[in-house]
């Protein structure tokens, strides 16, 4: 099974400023199979990022991903008040899917 | 409109037995492989189980192996979970999450989820 651990924790920052989560997988991931998804209190979680780094259509450009084999990133260019959020790297490239667990984006 | 919807949650006690539904509307449901992903309270995000397309083949997490069975009715645009031997550790949202095809296999159509609790 392939670990992602996510860092860090919880990230404190303010509107306007730039997010830079991690994901570090315990064995290679196939780029073609790491996402990052965000989730709000009381609601599922909504795909950000496949394939490393493309965004699905609605995902504003702020977010971008990027990263291969065993060390992925989640950049957030421009904080807004909507992005303090959790949010989960995972991994498909290998049996069972995995989920890292999740950092903790907060307004300082 | 793209939806997932999730049923059947509730308080079970240990050692009982529940049912999950989860219902696809709004796209072809049985083009793709289709998983359920669970939250405990508080906690992060874990797979628990696939199916693919056509039912034929099936893999579990190994925290619920031999205790749920995933199955689907692409009839009715349906998956289930039965989840039998239910322990606390099982309380938990349960999520439906396929991918429509588009970012595959990236989960981008998420269920909202249902709750179970297991407790005497």
């Amino acid at each position: 099974e392939i670990v992602l651990t996510q860092s860090p924790g919880t990230l404190s920052l303010s509107p306007g400023e730039r997010a830079t989560l991690s994901c570090r997988a315990s064995q290679s991931v196939s780029s073609s199979y790491l996402a990052w998804y965000q989730q709000k209190p009381g609601q599922a979680p909504r795909l950000l990022i496949y394939g490393a780094s493309s965004r699905p259509t609605g995902i504003p450009d702020r977010f971008s991903g990027s990263g291969s084999g065993t060390d992925f990133t989640l950049t957030i260019s421009r904080l807004e008040t909507e992005d303090f959020a959790v949010y989960y790297c995972q991994q498909y490239g290998s049996s069972p899917v995995t989920f890292g667990q999740g950092t903790r984006l907060e307004i300082k | 409109q793209v939806q997932l919807v999730e049923s059947g949650g509730g308080v079970v006690q240990p050692g009982k037995s529940l049912r999950l539904s989860c219902a696809a509307s709004g796209f072809t449901f049985s083009t793709f492989a289709i998983h359920w992903v669970r939250q405990a309270p508080g906690k992060g995000l874990e797979w628990v189980a696939i199916i693919s397309n056509d039912g034929g083949i099936k893999y579990y997490a190994d925290s619920v192996k031999g205790r749920f069975t995933i199955s689907r009715d692409n009839s009715k645009n349906t998956l289930f979970l039965q989840m039998n031997s239910l322990r606390a550790e099982d309380t938990a949202v349960y999520y439906c999450a396929q991918s429509s095809g588009y970012y595959y296999p990236a989960f981008d159509i998420w269920g909202q989820g249902t709750m179970v609790t297991v407790s005497s």
